[in-house]
C-alpha cells in the first residue's frame, strides 16, 4: 500500500530550539519525496524534494530508504516557521505514477 | 502571472444538488490535478488531467466527474452532493505530465454541503 504517515498532529517547539517533524513512507518502488508548507491564509506551496538535496529556509530532509523515512528538520526554529507541514510522495518516471500522496500534516508551533 | 486560480473561493449547497468548481492553470502548464481535503486530513487525489482527458483517477466514485478545456483550464463536477463532500478542493497544475515537475497549487475553494 502507498501511504505517507506523520505521527504527529501538533508540535511545539520555542524559538531557537531545533525541530524535527517526522515523516515515514510505505511505497513499492522507488519515490520521490516532498515536504509542503502551508502558512497561515495562503495556499500550499512547496518547500523542499528529496532529489534536489537543497536546504531552504534553514530546513532540511534527508531521505532514509533503510528506515522509509523522510524527516525534515531545522537546526533553531524561528516563530516565521510556525505553519501547516505535509510531506507527499510520487512515483517516479512521470506518466500515470506522478499523483502525489500525502500524509495528514503536522502543525509546527514556534513560541516565543 | 497569478499562478494557479480557482473560483469560487466558498460555496454552500444542499445535500443532493451539483456543483462545478472551475481552475485555470498557471501560465505554461498543461496538467492540472485536482485534490479534495477534508479538515484535518492531507489532501487526497481525484483525478488528473491532461490533453483533455482523465489520465489518473483516484479512490473516488463516479460522482466526481471532470473536464479540461483547449485552453487548459479544469472543471470539477460533483453530483448528488453528500454532507461528506464538504472540504476544500485544491487544483494543482504542473508543466508535463510525462516529466516529474513540481506542482503549483490554487487557493481551493471550500465547499459547505448543508
Amino acid at each position: 500500500a502507498q501511504r505517507v504517515t506523520q505521527p504527529e498532529k501538533l508540535l511545539s517547539v520555542f524559538k531557537g530550539a531545533p525541530v524535527e517533524l517526522k515523516c515515514n513512507y510505505s511505497y513499492s518502488g522507488s519515490p520521490e519525496l516532498f515536504w509542503y508548507v502551508q502558512y497561515s491564509r495562503q495556499r500550499l506551496q512547496l518547500l523542499l524534494r528529496h532529489i534536489s538535496r537543497e536546504s531552504i529556509k534553514g530546513f532540511t530532509a534527508d531521505l532514509n530508504k533503510g528506515e522509509t523515512s523522510f524527516h525534515l528538520k531545522k537546526p533553531f526554529a524561528q516563530e516565521e516557521d510556525s505553519a501547516m507541514y505535509y510531506c507527499a510522495l510520487r512515483g517516479r518516471g512521470g506518466g500515470a505514477t506522478n499523483k502525489l500522496i500525502f500524509g495528514t500534516g503536522t502543525l509546527l508551533a514556534v513560541q516565543p | 502571472d497569478a499562478g494557479v486560480t480557482q473560483s469560487p473561493t466558498h460555496l454552500i449547497k444542499t445535500r443532493g444538488q451539483q456543483v462545478t468548481l472551475r481552475c485555470s492553470p498557471k501560465s505554461g502548464h498543461d496538467t492540472v490535478s485536482w485534490y479534495q481535503q477534508a479538515l484535518g486530513q492531507g489532501p487526497q487525489f481525484i483525478f488528473q488531467y491532461y490533453e483533455e482527458e482523465e489520465r489518473q483517477r483516484g479512490n473516488f466514485p463516479d460522482r466526481f466527474s471532470g473536464h479540461q478545456f483547449p485552453n487548459y483550464s479544469s472543471e470539477l463536477n460533483v453530483n448528488a452532493l453528500l454532507l461528506g463532500d464538504s472540504a476544500l478542493y485544491l487544483c494543482a497544475s504542473s508543466p508535463d505530465l510525462t516529466k516529474n515537475y513540481g506542482y503549483t497549487f490554487g487557493s481551493g475553494t471550500r465547499l459547505t454541503v448543508v
